[in-house]
């Protein structure tokens, strides 16, 4: 079993709709959480950090985690196609060191 | 400010070459790491320094990769007699805070090298 899952996808979502992108961890003990935003051919960019349970909210984007279910969301309201990438989930799994563990991306396509 | 920046950005070496790629984290950034990412997959913990120290390189696959951060700043990921596996995207990323439950990584542009 990996230790950050993420639906492959593709997710297709039409322009201005919700999109809802999911990540869970293996590791109880996880404390830091990460989404980047991957275009083809690029690297990946910080978008949204994530620390406490609940949501965290900037702009378009909404992170959710539930450390109890080990899980952590991203939600991208009004979304554009401009939005059409690889989201990847990444995890901070402790144990004394400060690595990412990251999920294999969902990749998020907005249709006009 | 200037982000991570990392050359060179397309690197092709023929098997059993040796390669060098260098990271220039973001000023002032104590934490640096690399990470080696292959098509359709998320990035893999390659390796981390707190400045020049090489804390952990439990994420290196073999002998054959080496690296150092000899003042704290400037970074080299060495491979050595390079195969047809190592062939993928290799990123630098850095942090500001050294050690804390808390902190963000930011990647730069990567070096996709190619084993022939």
């Amino acid at each position: 079993q990996k230790e950050v899952e993420q639906n492959s996808g593709p997710l297709s979502v039409p322009e201005g709709a919700i999109a809802s992108l999911n990540c869970t961890y293996s590791d109880r003990v996880s404390q830091s959480f990460f989404w980047y935003r991957q275009y083809s051919g690029k690297s990946p960019e910080l978008i949204m950090s994530i620390y406490s349970n609940g949501d965290k909210e900037d702009g378009r984007f909404t992170a959710q985690l539930n450390k109890a279910s080990q899980y952590v969301s991203l939600l991208i309201r009004d979304s554009q196609p401009s939005d059409s990438a690889t989201y990847l989930c990444a995890v901070n799994m402790g144990g004394g060191g400060n690595k990412l563990t990251f999920g294999t991306g969902t990749q998020l396509k907005v249709e006009l | 400010g200037a982000g991570v920046s990392q050359s060179p950005r397309y690197k092709v070496a023929k098997r059993g070459q040796d390669v060098a790629l260098r990271c220039d984290p973001i000023s002032g950034h104590v934490s640096l790491f690399w990470y080696q990412q292959a098509l359709g997959q998320g990035p893999e913990f390659l390796t981390y320094f707190q400045n020049e120290a090489q804390l952990d390189k439990s994420g290196l696959p073999s002998d054959r990769f080496f690296a150092e951060r000899p003042e704290g700043s400037v970074s080299t990921l060495k491979i050595q007699r390079t195969q047809q596996e190592d062939s993928a995207v290799y990123l630098c990323a850095s942090s500001l805070i050294a050690s804390t439950d808390s902190y963000e990584q930011y990647f730069g542009p990567g070096t996709r090298l190619t084993v022939t």
